[in-house]
């Protein structure tokens, strides 16, 4: 069974620090992609990362994907409020049917002023 | 319009009746997918549509769960006889391929008094 674990599960900061968060599996995947959700929303696609050691910038979020792709980490820089909401990453599948996503259980942000 | 549209938005019901809820995904998205997700919960994969067949029913959590999809556009998720464990919110997603991430709706509330 292909999982994707996430940490820290939950997460409170005060405005202005720094972050990562994780995503580990012991599987490979085709692609890792990066959401946030905010609450009373659907997830909201931010990045999606597909070579091994990619590292992709957004604004203040920068998204790297782990050489042997079975891993990713998403850094934060002087977080704000805007920045709160929950993290999920979600990988496809290196083997059959890669359209079908596997999900992490999310890491919780607050960002506090 | 140009995002994932699910209908309707809030849906309140009563023990043992059954509900329909409805996905529009984006034009063009062969890859239509179906989570449930409890409150501060992460997502629970239901079913996965490629086109109007289902290559993946795994996660629907009972027969009284079941779903199409016509035109490889519009899709109804059916609950019958629903229970107050089917409430949740119901999040529809497509996508062009796993690979490329997933674009959601703002999901249906579902609530089974």
């Amino acid at each position: 069974t292909q999982l994707l674990e996430q940490s820290p599960q939950f997460l409170s900061i005060q405005e202005g620090e720094n972050l990562t968060v994780y995503c580990n599996s012991s599987s490979v995947f085709s692609s890792l992609q990066w959401y946030r959700q905010e609450p009373g929303e659907g997830p909201v696609l931010l990045v999606t990362v597909v070579t091994g050691g990619e590292v992709k910038k957004l604004k203040r979020l920068t998204f790297q994907f782990g050489d042997a792709r079975k891993d990713s980490s998403l850094h934060i820089t002087a977080a704000q409020p805007g920045d709160t909401g929950l993290y999920l990453c979600a990988g496809a599948s290196a083997a059959g049917n890669n359209r079908k996503l596997i999900w992490g259980l999310g890491t919780s942000l607050a960002v506090n002023p | 319009g140009a995002g994932v549209s699910q209908s309707p938005s809030n849906k309140v019901t009563e023990k043992g009746k059954d509900v329909e809820l409805r996905c529009d995904p984006i034009s063009g998205h062969t890859a239509l997918y179906w989570y449930r997700q409890s409150l501060g919960q992460g997502l629970e994969f239901l079913i996965y549509f490629q086109g109007n067949s289902a290559p993946d029913k795994s996660g629907l959590p009972s027969d009284r769960f079941s779903a199409e999809r016509t035109g490889g556009s519009v899709s109804t998720l059916t609950i019958q006889r629903t229970q107050q464990e089917d409430s949740a919110v119901y999040l529809c997603a497509s996508s062009l391929s796993g690979i490329a991430g997933a674009y959601f709706g703002a999901g249906t509330r579902l609530s089974v008094l």
